[in-house]
């Protein structure tokens, strides 16, 4: 079965420090995988997808992500976080049937300290 | 590009009434909506597929005729939660994939999500 664990429920950070949110998936074809964020209160924004070709992809507001087939993972990252990045993180994976719904992880909260 | 509303943002009401909710794609045709429910703290549960001029589909466990859904348009899905109790307050996101240019893949559309509605049944 198909499935996105994300293995953090909290992370804290100082702001201007790295960052690393994980993602683990589990599909049986070459996924489609998502990074959305969510501020409290507010809907989903997209910050970067992969589909093919290049495994590390450049999202909005200075994020990346690197997929890495042999340790199923799709995890995030920024080189310096600021006090506006503290939010809701969920990962998600594309099915590629017809249905083409999305099935996310649990989320991981992004809390900044000043 | 491929922005979402949704509206309301909050809503308020007694038991027993019906609540709609509208979600449109401002800027692009949007031939499948989703609508999501969410929990406090917890992630986006889907609770149906919804494709233009179609009946929509449910996951497992969810009340068709406690919901029902509309896609009248390529721009505009609605949800329609009937009789409304209690139990049903939560907090509620649409979000549609836009339909892919001419010879584009549908598959490499990304869902836009709407800003969500809170719906508070007193």
């Amino acid at each position: 079965a198909q499935s996105v664990t994300q293995p953090d429920i909290h992370i804290t950070v100082s702001e201007g420090a790295s960052l690393e949110l994980r993602c683990n998936y589990s599909y049986g074809a070459t996924p489609y995988l998502f990074w959305y964020v969510q501020s409290p209160g507010q809907g989903l924004q997209l910050l970067l997808k992969y589909f093919s070709g290049d495994t590390l992809v450049q999202g909005i507001k200075g994020f990346e992500a690197e997929f890495k087939r042999s340790q199923s993972s799709f995890n995030l990252r920024k080189p310096s976080v600021h006090w506006s990045d503290a939010a809701e993180y969920f990962c998600a994976v594309g099915r590629m049937d017809s249905s083409y719904k999305l099935i996310f992880g649990s989320g991981t909260r992004l809390l900044v300290r000043p | 590009g491929a922005v979402v509303s949704q509206h309301p943002s909050r809503v308020i009401c007694k038991s027993g009434t019906s609540v709609k909710i509208e979600c449109r794609s401002l800027d692009f045709q949007a031939t499948t909506m989703f609508w999501y429910r969410q929990f406090p703290k917890q992630s986006l549960m889907l609770m149906a597929t919804s494709n233009e001029g179609s009946k929509a589909t449910y996951e497992q466990g969810v009340e068709k005729d406690k919901f029902l859904i509309n896609h009248a348009s390529l721009t505009l899905s609605t949800l329609t939660v009937t009789s409304a109790h209690p139990e049903d307050s939560s907090f509620y996101i649409c979000s549609a994939r836009r339909r892919p240019r001419q010879g584009g893949r549908f598959s490499n559309q990304p869902q836009h999500f709407g800003d969500g509605t809170r719906l508070s049944i007193l």
